[in-house]
């Protein structure tokens, strides 16, 4: 079984609609991060968690939420998406010190 | 915050021959260098990394060169082949020792001809 697991992998939806991405990791790391991949634009971080009670926007965090249910577990919530969200989205737990970072297999999301 | 820089956006070359990817960053206080593959369908994962007190690092057919004064690092990989066609990013810390996560160029599409 995968480290860090996401689902669901693919998702389409349309505008407007409230979508989750979930992301649940066996690595036991405190440090948990969403990032987003775009074509010719690389990984941009959108929000990261050192702890449950922790949460902290990234650098492209507007029109995104988090939640942290527990240490294993980090939830990524597009209230009402839109087209320009469309996206592959990954999880990734990090090392102490946040030195380095394990991927899920990553979330592919068409927003129509 | 830290910026960094990736150059080329694509690469081929011939298999055997050797690769070279480049980056720049911004922050002199940036301390730690690391380099990801990402190979079709997953999620990127750590080749090797380089912390600002050592210049060179080698690991079998990869190497990472730092130059602090200069402000960029570089990705060397040698005898290339077939598996090592992939998109690679470098990246650094966004800010201080990294806790908060990294920050990454826009990758290199290195292709392997046969």
């Amino acid at each position: 079984d995968a480290d860090v697991t996401q689902t669901p992998r693919n998702r389409i939806t349309k505008t407007g609609k409230r979508i989750m991405l979930e992301c649940s990791q066996t690595k036991g790391h405190d440090r948990m991060y969403w990032y987003r991949q775009d074509p010719g634009l690389g990984l941009r971080l959108i929000y990261y968690s050192f702890d449950v009670k922790d949460i902290n926007k990234g650098e492209i965090s507007d029109g995104y939420s988090v939640s942290r249910q527990a240490q294993a577990k980090f939830s990524l919530s597009l209230e009402s998406a839109i087209p320009n969200q469309t996206a592959l989205y990954f999880c990734a737990t990090g090392t102490p010190g946040g030195r380095e970072l394990f991927f899920g297999e990553g979330s592919r999301l068409t927003v129509l | 915050g830290e910026n960094v820089e990736q150059h080329p956006s694509t690469l081929s070359v011939q298999e055997g021959d050797s690769a070279v990817i480049k980056c720049t960053y911004s922050d002199s206080a940036s301390n730690y260098f690391p380099w990801y593959k990402q190979e079709l369908g997953k999620g990127p994962q750590l080749i090797i990394d380089i912390r600002s007190n050592v210049g060179e690092k080698k690991d079998q057919r990869i190497a990472v060169t730092l130059n602090k004064t200069a402000k960029h690092f570089s990705l060397h990989i040698t005898e290339t082949q077939p598996e090592d066609s992939a998109v690679y990013f470098c990246a650094a810390p966004i800010s201080g020792g990294g806790a908060d996560g990294l920050t990454f160029g826009k990758g290199t599409h290195l292709i392997i001809q046969p």
